[in-house]
């Protein structure tokens, strides 16, 4: 069974910019959650998909968002990119939600110039 | 607000010996919780899962205890290998005052396994 996977794993930006990331989740999985890493902040949660619906928010601006296709695969989209955006982006898929098993995908880095 | 904490923060121990890594949160209204591993600049692992209702899980050398009452987990780490270095994190699952799930991660215990 294949794991979850991140497009791309790395990514240099410059201020201003936008980006969009993927996460493909595990075959038959619904929830998919997204994690920024950041040294100083550990694993910070960005937001939750289940079912093309964002189920769970946390607390980041409007800058970051994401959505979720009819196969489960989900998109997160940062605009307006800031130096503070550089991080690990993490996405984790499980069959409903945190009451179930995370997977994690390998990440992807991002770089903001 | 659920906080979860791992001390030590980082963890020297020569290759062989058992060692025992430390998980508390703050909130013992949880659902689950669980262990990862993570390698430098790599994604997360899951060891072990726990749920609310049990004591403990076992996978190989690993061992993972649960004492919701006081707010506790333990990561029990037997005859360690080199292969074992790693960040180890723990995620508590609750229910937030929204109602919604949350998974809140501690910041991890940096574990050396010195050859």
């Amino acid at each position: 069974k294949a794991g979850v996977t991140q497009t791309p794993r790395y990514l240099i930006k410059t201020r201003g910019q936008q980006v969009t990331l993927s996460c493909s989740p595990i075959s038959g999985h619904r929830s998919v959650s997204w994690y920024q890493q950041t040294p100083g902040q550990g694993l910070q949660f960005l937001f939750e998909y289940f079912s093309e619906t964002q189920r769970n928010k946390g607390n980041f601006p409007g800058r970051f968002s994401g959505r979720q296709f009819s196969n489960s695969r989900s998109e997160m989209n940062v605009s307006t990119l800031e130096l503070g955006d550089s991080a690990l982006y993490l996405c984790a898929s499980s069959l409903d939600g945190s009451y179930n098993e995370q997977f994690f995908g390998p990440g992807t880095r991002l770089t903001v110039l | 607000k659920q906080e979860v904490t791992q001390i030590p923060a980082a963890l020297s121990v020569p290759e062989g010996e058992n060692l025992v890594l430390n998980c508390s949160f703050t909130d013992s209204a949880i659902y689950n919780l669980q262990w990862f591993r993570q390698d430098p600049g790599k994604g997360l692992t899951s060891l072990l899962l726990i749920q609310s209702s049990q004591r403990e899980q076992t996978s190989g050398r690993l061992n993972a205890s649960l004492d919701k009452s006081s707010g506790r987990s333990t990561l029990y780490i037997a005859a360690s290998q080199p292969g074992d270095s790693a960040t180890y994190l723990c995620a508590v699952g609750s229910t937030s005052n929204f109602g919604n799930e949350k998974l809140t991660f501690g910041t991890g215990t940096r574990l050396t396994i010195i050859p």
